[in-house]
């Protein structure tokens, strides 16, 4: 059973329009983080989110945490052919002795069509 | 700032075979860890370590081993590899504690034929 579910799981669309991804548990989460991957390269943190309900923005994104912490979401507004690439969601979980442990969704690949 | 270097990049090796992944960082960090990224799977812990000396198994750990003997390097050892072990090798490291990013490095693309 996968513990964060990520949709959709591929998505293209036209220059200019917006999309939502969504990152689903019924597991609660100490913060989620959003990362985004290129080809051949690893994946870069976008953002940390920790409050329940916590928006935050970056430029054209809109990240979003769940009021219980168990979801988040992405908003990207009028998306451009630089936003193209894989999309992942991340939840940290206390895993005792003091050691915090990142689970991963499967990610969503966006692309975006000039 | 090198940040985490991976090497080698790319890496094809024969069934049965045996490698090891070099994984340095430079950031002073405590945790480090390394995961596969396999096609429709997402990316998956296989080892991870909280400080020099401490190593501890993630979700698929079978067929790999770590250790830590600086706070720099952690390598991932492949001691006899399977085809099933074909796949993306990303190491990340973070300062440990919960909101806490991870920073990876650029993969080693492993191939077992």
């Amino acid at each position: 059973t996968q513990l964060l579910e990520q949709s959709p799981q591929f998505l293209s669309i036209q220059e200019g329009e917006n999309l939502t991804v969504y990152c689903n548990s019924s597991s609660v989460f100490s913060s989620l983080q959003w990362y985004r991957q290129e080809p051949g390269e690893g994946p870069v943190l976008l953002v940390t989110v920790v409050t329940g309900g916590e928006v935050k923005k970056l430029k054209r994104l809109t990240f979003q945490f769940g009021d219980a912490r168990k979801d988040s979401s992405l908003h990207i507004t009028a998306a451009q052919p630089g936003d193209t690439g894989l999309y992942l969601c991340a939840g940290a979980q206390y895993s005792g002795a003091g050691s915090y442990q990142l689970t991963f969704g499967k990610g969503t690949k966006l692309s975006v069509i000039p | 700032n090198a940040g985490v270097t991976q090497t080698p990049k790319f890496q094809v090796l024969k069934t049965g075979q045996s490698m090891t992944l070099q994984c340095a960082q430079d950031m002073n960090h405590e945790y480090m860890s390394w995961y596969r990224q396999d096609p429709g799977m997402g990316l998956r812990l296989i080892h991870y370590s909280v400080g020099a000396g401490i190593t501890d198994q993630g979700e698929v750990p079978n067929g790999y081993n770590v250790s830590r003997s600086t706070t720099e390097d952690f390598p991932l050892r492949l001691l006899s590899a399977a085809p099933s072990q074909t796949s993306v090798y990303f190491c990340a490291s973070s300062y440990h504690s919960f909101n806490s990013p991870l920073h990876f490095g650029n993969g080693t693309r492993l191939t077992v034929t």
